[in-house]
């Protein structure tokens, strides 16, 4: 069964970036059965979908984070990657890394890691 | 705004049904893409619940259905137990390949 597990600073200052690394266990990231996500989670809100990477390291993102968001994968290290760059306050929140099961309409989560808080703060 | 509008809360009693809607538009559901259903239960990551727009995952109890039509879909947990007590969110995708989640409902059972 397919692990993932973030990791990464808690608090970050507002204007700088924002690093998560999720690590993929229990299978290889490159097998190409999943495509690999990033999802977050205000407190007390929502979940939103930020974007999605390929093993071809193609990748698609949420319109309204595009600018700032970049996700990349490191197969040697059978890991992923989010950088949120000029973080605000509005960015605090719990992030998730997932697993993306895709299908011929779409594509499902299957597995999640147990999130990561990142406070955005000075 | 979530792109795809959900109930912010139902509640029945234990042994009742309830159903959660999810609507959305022809540039998600209405397109064509599949619904999918996730359970958070309080201080977790979510949980996949449904995929597909009604295939449980194993390890799912058959009290869950899920279908859809049109441009909306609903859950449906019928015998109501008071573990079911969780946030549930809908997701589909569209035409730009994004994830489109919707603002989540929260079930209480009474």
């Amino acid at each position: 069964q397919v692990q993932l597990q973030e990791s990464g600073p808690g608090l970050v200052k507002p204007s700088q970036t924002l690093s998560l690394t999720c690590t993929v266990s229990g299978g290889s990231i490159s097998s190409g059965s999943y495509y690999w996500s990033w999802i977050r989670q205000p407190a007390g809100k929502g979940l939103e979908w930020i974007g999605r990477i390929y093993t071809s390291g193609s990748t698609n993102y949420n319109p309204s984070l595009k600018s700032r968001v970049t996700i990349s994968v490191d197969t040697s290290k059978n890991q992923f990657s989010l950088k949120l760059s000029s973080v605000t306050a509005a960015d605090t929140a719990v992030y998730y890394c997932a697993s993306v099961t895709p299908t011929i309409w779409g594509g499902y989560y299957e597995y999640w890691g147990q999130g990561a808080l990142v406070t955005v703060s000075s | 705004q979530s792109v795809l509008t959900q109930p912010p809360s139902v509640s029945g009693a234990p042994g009742q049904r309830v159903t959660i809607s999810c609507t959305g538009s022809s540039s998600n559901i209405g397109a064509g893409y599949d619904v999918h259903w996730y359970q958070q239960l309080p201080g977790t990551a979510p949980k996949l619940l449904m995929y597909g727009n009604n295939n449980r995952p194993s390890g799912v109890p058959d009290r869950f259905s899920g279908s859809k039509s049109g441009t909306s879909a609903s859950l449906a947990i019928s015998g109501l137990q008071a573990e079911d007590e969780a946030d549930y969110y809908c997701q589909s995708s569209d035409s730009s390949l994004s994830g489109v989640f919707g603002g989540g409902t929260k079930l209480t059972v009474l």
